[in-house]
């Protein structure tokens, strides 16, 4: 069964702060696919990032990176210099391959970003 | 372009009725999906189509549950009968085709509220 967790429920910073959110996930796929939503008060989940399970290669995209790491099963989130705009309720999800096509969530962790 | 839209994007209604919930993939989209938002049991999936096939139905909660599409683009959810806990905000996804990495993008959703 594929399973994702993040433990974290609730972080609040003050802006300016970074913050790390955390993702750990169970599968026995070896080929797999996670990904990371932003939900804001609006509602819409939006896609920030996929990465495959062959690629450990971090990633950096302007505040925002990813850090993946198979050996611990773990694929998280840094926002540095957090903004307002931050504020938000962050998904990690994940998706196997083959049999069914579902994304499979974590509970989600909500950051607020205080001024 | 445009993005995945729904309607309505709020419905109430009384316990015992029937809802049917519409969903407007992307474009080109051939991959849609699902899923249910509540605040007990997160973000969970319940249906995925390819085409106009449904080849995974497992995550419908009972048999009032159903969806179809045609054409191979809109998609309706239908709730019969609905219960209380039918509650929750229900979230389409579509992707441009089945293979997993594919990436999933949501519609904003539509809030059932079930009196």
């Amino acid at each position: 069964a594929q399973k994702v967790t993040q433990a974290q429920t609730e972080i609040s910073v003050v802006e300016k702060e970074d913050v790390t959110l955390d993702c750990v996930y169970e599968t026995r796929d070896t080929t797999y696919y996670l990904f990371w939503y932003k939900q804001p008060p609006s509602g819409e989940l939006v896609f920030l990032i996929r990465r495959n399970s062959f690629d450990e290669q971090n990633e950096i995209s302007g505040r925002y990176s990813w850090n993946f790491q198979k050996s611990t099963s773990s694929f998280n989130f840094t926002i540095t210099a957090s903004q307002v705009v931050d504020s938000a309720v962050y998904f990690c999800a994940l998706r196997g391959r083959g049999g069914s096509e579902k994304l499979v969530f974590g509970k989600g962790t909500k950051l607020t970003v205080n001024p | 372009g445009a993005g995945v839209s729904q309607s309505p994007s709020n419905k109430v209604t009384e316990k015992g009725k029937d809802v049917e919930l519409r969903c407007d993939p992307i474009s080109g989209h051939t991959a849609l999906y699902w899923y249910r938002q509540s605040l007990g049991q997160g973000l969970e999936f319940l249906i995925y189509f390819q085409g106009n096939s449904a080849p995974d139905k497992s995550g419908l909660p009972s048999d009032r549950f159903s969806a179809e599409r045609t054409g191979g683009s809109v998609s309706t959810l239908t709730i019969q009968r609905t219960q209380q806990e039918d509650s929750a905000v229900y979230l389409c996804a579509s992707s441009f085709g089945r293979r997993s990495q594919e990436t999933q993008y949501f519609g904003p959703g539509t809030r059932l509220l079930v009196l």
